[in-house]
């Protein structure tokens, strides 16, 4: 298996122009999540989704839009990109866990993007 | 509303040492999840040990235990034998459960430094 891929490694994008973060995953995980990083901080959520066809917003949803058409693809779209969307994104995944579950997380490599 | 602190941005130790890293948390909930995850310089995120909070005794995963302390809200992580390949960033995280939905707050991470 090859796990959560992320494409592309690294972008440089112009104020205002748009772009879609690909994330692809194998492991047959119903939920997966888009998480920002920024310079010396913590991860936050952008967007997840449990399933195909159902999504939803995290704690910093604002500039970003996504879809999920099959459970292995959850692409992140940036429109009208702004330098305050420079930083790293990293997509991940989980099988559902109901109670006591024990799922974990699975990141993609990330995507350092740079928005000039 | 939940919160996770890592109070030391960066920390150092020798190699073949031991390190403790601190992580404390806040929450209303009795049931959930902790984390630890490493970043190394390829940024891709990995954990590291995992903790449920209904389980008395603290997990262990070869090199790495934690210090599970419910009642302080306290989910130290000790690295025994440190080696030059433990030098990454961790990162403590949250496990909660709303909407029917798992979601992770992170906290800001420390760096940990090994030195030869």
């Amino acid at each position: 298996n090859a796990g959560v891929t992320q494409t592309p490694k690294f972008r440089i994008l112009k104020i205002g122009q748009s772009m879609t973060l690909q994330c692809t995953q194998d492991m047959n995980h119903n939920y997966m999540y888009w998480y920002r990083q920024d310079p010396g901080m913590g991860l936050k959520l952008i967007y997840y989704s449990v399933g195909a066809g159902i999504t939803d917003k995290g704690e910093v949803p604002n500039g970003y839009n996504v879809s999920r058409s099959t459970t292995e693809d959850f692409p992140l779209r940036l429109e009208l990109a702004a330098p305050s969307q420079t930083s790293v994104y990293f997509c991940a995944s989980s099988s559902l866990a109901g109670g006591r579950g024990t799922d974990t997380q699975y990141f993609g490599p990330g995507t350092r993007l740079t928005v000039l | 509303a939940q919160t996770v602190t890592q109070s030391q941005p960066e920390m150092s130790v020798q190699e073949a040492e031991t390190v403790t890293l601190s992580c404390t948390y806040d929450t209303s909930e009795s049931d959930y999840y902790l984390f630890w995850y490493k970043q190394p310089p390829s940024r891709q995120m990995i954990l590291v040990i995992r903790q449920e909070a209904y389980k008395q005794q603290n997990a262990t995963e070869n090199r790495f235990s934690v210090n599970f302390q419910k009642a302080a809200k306290s989910f130290s992580l000790k690295i025994s034998d440190s080696q030059l390949g433990d030098a990454a960033m961790y990162f403590c995280a949250y496990r909660r459960l709303t909407s029917g939905t798992y979601k992770y707050i992170f906290g800001t991470g420390t760096r940990l430094k090994v030195l030869a």
